[in-house]
């Protein structure tokens, strides 16, 4: 079975400061893990995405997450955090044989103070 | 860009009536998903489809069924509508082995 946990459903930062939000996943195969964002109103967005090669990511908006088997992680961050990042952050894991069939976790709401 | 439409933003709905959410996509996927988002428990798969006619049962398919006639459009349907159904619905499509692309969310309330 396939699952992910995000670690603190609530996080809040600085304008400018390290952004850091947790995503630890469990799967039986190997793993297509997922960043989406979802800002208020509206539907979600795909951050970036880890498939195989490559376990450090980039994806959009400044934001990266690395893949380690090891630690079964894939933490997001970005080096310094916008106001215009505050939104509600989604890990994802995609079932095996399909990768729009996503396992979530519990998103983290993410607060950018001035 | 691809582009996936949900017909409504907001609805109110009342209880016992039979509601239709409806959700085009516009880059000739072949799999269509509805979710369901509820605060703290993150997104959970109700219905998808991976091909036109085709349906398969997600995590929380109960009180709910779909219809997927074209290709392109991939119809939520409840029933008859509970208040426990009272949620974001969202809408999604994806080739097999790539993303998925999600509509802008359907946020159903039933009175």
């Amino acid at each position: 079975a396939q699952s992910v946990t995000q670690l603190g459903s609530h996080v809040s930062v600085s304008e400018g400061a390290l952004v850091l939000l947790r995503c630890n996943y469990s799967s039986s195969v190997p793993p297509y893990l997922f960043w989406y964002v979802q800002y208020p109103n509206q539907g979600l967005q795909l951050l970036l995405k880890y498939t195989t090669g490559a376990t450090l990511v980039k994806g959009i908006n400044g934001f990266e997450a690395e893949f380690k088997k090891s630690e079964t992680s894939f933490h997001l961050t970005k080096p310094s955090a916008h106001m215009s990042d505050a939104a509600e952050y989604f890990c994802a894991v995609t079932r095996w044989g399909n990768t729009g069939k996503l396992i979530f976790g519990q998103g983290t709401t993410l607060q950018v103070k001035p | 860009d691809v582009k996936v439409t949900q017909s409504s933003r907001y609805l109110v709905k009342r209880t016992g009536e039979k509601v239709f959410l409806e959700c085009v996509q516009d880059m000739d996927h072949e799999n269509m998903f509805w979710y369901r988002q509820d605060p703290g428990l993150g997104l959970r798969l109700i219905y998808f489809s991976y091909d036109v006619k085709m349906k398969e049962k997600g995590d929380i398919p109960e009180g709910y069924s779909v219809s997927r006639e074209k290709k392109e459009r991939f119809s939520l349907i409840l029933e008859s509508a509970s208040t426990n159904q009272t949620s974001m619905y969202l809408c999604a499509s994806s080739e097999t082995n790539t993303e998925a692309f999600f509509g802008q969310g359907t946020r159903l309330t039933v009175v």
